[in-house]
């Protein structure tokens, strides 16, 4: 069965230093999503893709966040510097269409800022 | 702006019995509403969904039920189990091909 794979599955920083975490969604899914979950949250959505173009991206605190899907395949999300408010479950997520579709989740990758 | 309003926060229950978690959402051109389970540690999962032009879904022992003029759908487990444990988020389906997330229930499975 297909799924959205994502690396690291963990990750330890220190504040100020840089980190990148990478996303893989299903072969064929047009669109992906990069979310940030608080733990006893809800997942908050920070930048959707089309393709290689950013559909949405006005919640991604563009300061320090940054993300890019090249060649409208695997995609990457970078943070510099990191700060202490930024430990969080950072998940993947894609759909194969624009229509109503299941949302295909990744594994995550949990953030920890020291 | 839109949002999705979920209830309990956190729920417990006797192993066997049922389970209800309700949600209301604001915008009323929502047309599809998924169902949401997360473990600890693990992304969300897709349980069931429902569309704007059915009022009711079952799987198993999971139903969803859509109440499109009062702008309400539920999720009912029935039979509940202890691998049902979990946090279960309710969304809508809002405007850019974007879900709108609700803040999520805790299921507690009491053996």
């Amino acid at each position: 069965e297909a799924e959205v794979a994502q690396s690291p599955r963990y990750k330890i920083t220190e504040k100020s230093q840089a980190v990148a975490f990478w996303c893989d969604p299903i072969s064929g899914h047009a669109t992906l999503y990069w979310y940030r979950q608080i733990l006893g949250q809800g997942p908050e959505l920070l930048v959707q893709f089309q393709d290689e173009s950013v559909v949405d991206d006005s919640q991604l605190p563009k300061d320090r966040f940054s993300a890019e899907r090249l060649k409208g395949v695997d995609s990457t999300l970078k943070i510099q510097p990191a700060e202490l408010g930024d430990s969080a479950m950072y998940l993947c997520a894609s759909i194969r269409s624009g229509t109503y579709n299941e949302q295909f989740f990744g594994p995550g990758t949990r953030l920890t800022v020291l | 702006g839109e949002n999705v309003e979920q209830h309990p926060s956190t729920l417990s229950v006797q192993e066997g019995d049922s389970a209800v978690i309700k949600c209301t959402y604001s915008d009323s051109a929502s047309n599809y509403f998924p169902w949401y389970k997360q473990e600890l540690g693990k992304g969300p999962q897709l349980i069931i969904d429902i569309r704007s032009n059915v009022g009711e879904k079952k799987d198993q022992r999971i139903a969803v039920t859509l109440n499109k003029t009062a702008k309400h759908f539920s999720l009912h487990i029935t039979e509940t189990q202890p691998e049902d444990s979990a946090v279960y988020f309710c969304a809508a389906w809002g405007s850019n091909y974007q879900l709108i997330w609700g803040a999520g229930t805790k299921l507690i499975i009491k053996p």
